[in-house]
This record gives C-alpha cells, structure tokens and sequence, in this order.
C-alpha cells in the first residue's frame, strides 16, 4: 500500500483558497487518490477522487502532476465549517474492494 | 453518495461485557466492508477486511478473537467486542465497498465505545 505523506496541520483565514499538497512516491499503476474530511466524531466523508490530471467537482479541485507522486486538494474559499481533519488515501481496487491505509491526516484551521 | 449506518452511535459498557456494533449499508451492496479504530486525535486504524459471506481479514496486531466481524448479508455487518476493557474504549468506524471497479468506500457515522 502506498504511504502518503500531508503536513500536519494548516491555517486560513476564511474566504481564501487553500491547497493542501499530499506526497506518494510509492503510488501504483493502478491506484486513485482519494480525499477525505473528518470531523471530530465523524465518519469521513468523501471530498473528490482522481487518477491524472485535473478532477473538480462542486465542493474542490484536485490536481495531479504528470508522475503522480503527489497529488493538490484544492479548496476555494474556505468557511469556518470547513475547519477539520483532511485526508489523502492512495490504493486501488484488489478482488473487487479497495483498501487504503489513513495517513495521520492534514488538520485545517479556518479562523475568521 | 451511498448512505452507510452504524447502531449504536454510542455506548457504555462495563469491563467484561461484550457489545456488538452493527454497520448497514442503506442503498447499496457491499460486497466488501472495513472496520477502522479511531483514538483521540489519531488517525484511522483499519482493523479488518470482510467480504460478504466471507471470513474477516484481520491486520497484523488485532486479536480476531476479541473483535469478531460478521459480514452475513451485503447490507450488514457486525462487529462484537469481547470481553470488553477499558483500553478497548475508541471510536469505531466502519466503511463500505460497492463491487468491482467501484473505486470509493463510504464511511459510516462512527460508533463511540466507552468500557468502564
């Protein structure tokens, strides 16, 4: 399983942008890379998944360079109630399910 | 997204007891489901792997006997806690998978075991 690997923990003020940048030098052919958001005492809830290139959807962006050995959750101006635990998961379906190993997660701070 | 659910949300227990936690995926099969630990600020632990119909696959470190994972149905599993003590107390998660090529795992809300 390829490990992953965030900083620990971010601050912003609201209303920026705010890119968090996840390293997986071991990534395989066949994996995606998936984000996640935690709250405390929450299951994580799905932000976005991608392979290559560029993913967007209504809540976040994802960038992933050309070699795939990192990967850029980006999120557009950010509110308090995005303050929470961000987590970037790599593997790939195996046997028909994907198992991925949790890094200790990007903890994002947004202050007013 | 696909919907998963997990009852209860909370429990107390006393040490020695034993407490199932059951995971529902509600609109959709899942043919394959996980089971993550959670201590206070840490990260997500993954416990096991089950396959519907299957036996777990437990990772390294975690006693099969203690937390035994039934995945009868692709709808259901259950996680029991054996013999519980006070060290076992953590926030337990479970998450499901659709079919092959079904890339995502939804997660469920979180069930908080508190062994006294």
């Amino acid at each position: 399983l390829a490990k992953t690997t965030q900083p620990i923990s971010m601050d912003s003020y609201e209303g920026q942008e705010v890119n968090i940048t996840c390293s997986h030098n071991n990534i395989a052919t066949n994996d995606y890379i998936t984000w996640y958001q935690q709250f405390p005492s929450q299951g994580p809830r799905f932000i976005i998944q991608g392979y290559k290139t560029k993913v967007t959807n209504e809540v976040a962006s994802l960038f992933i360079p050309a070699d795939r050995k990192s990967s850029t959750l980006s999120l557009p101006r950010v509110s308090l109630s995005d303050t929470a635990v961000y987590y970037c998961l790599v593997g790939s379906p195996s046997g028909g399910y994907q198992k991925v190993t949790f890094g200790i997660g990007t903890k994002l701070q947004v202050i007013p | 997204g696909a919907v998963v659910s997990q009852h209860p949300s909370w429990v107390i227990c006393k040490s020695g007891t034993s407490v199932k936690i059951e995971c529902r995926s509600l609109d959709f099969q899942a043919t394959t489901m996980f089971w993550y630990r959670q201590f206070p600020k840490q990260s997500l632990m993954l416990m096991a792997t089950s396959n519907e119909g299957s036996k777990a696959t437990y990772e390294q470190g975690v006693e099969k006997d203690k937390f035994l994972i039934n995945h009868a149905s692709l709808t259901l599993s259950t996680l029991t806690v054996t013999s519980a003590h006070p060290e076992d107390s953590s926030f337990y998660i479970c998450s499901g998978s659709g079919p092959a090529g079904y890339n995502e795992q939804f997660f469920g809300p979180g069930t908080r075991l508190t062994v006294l």
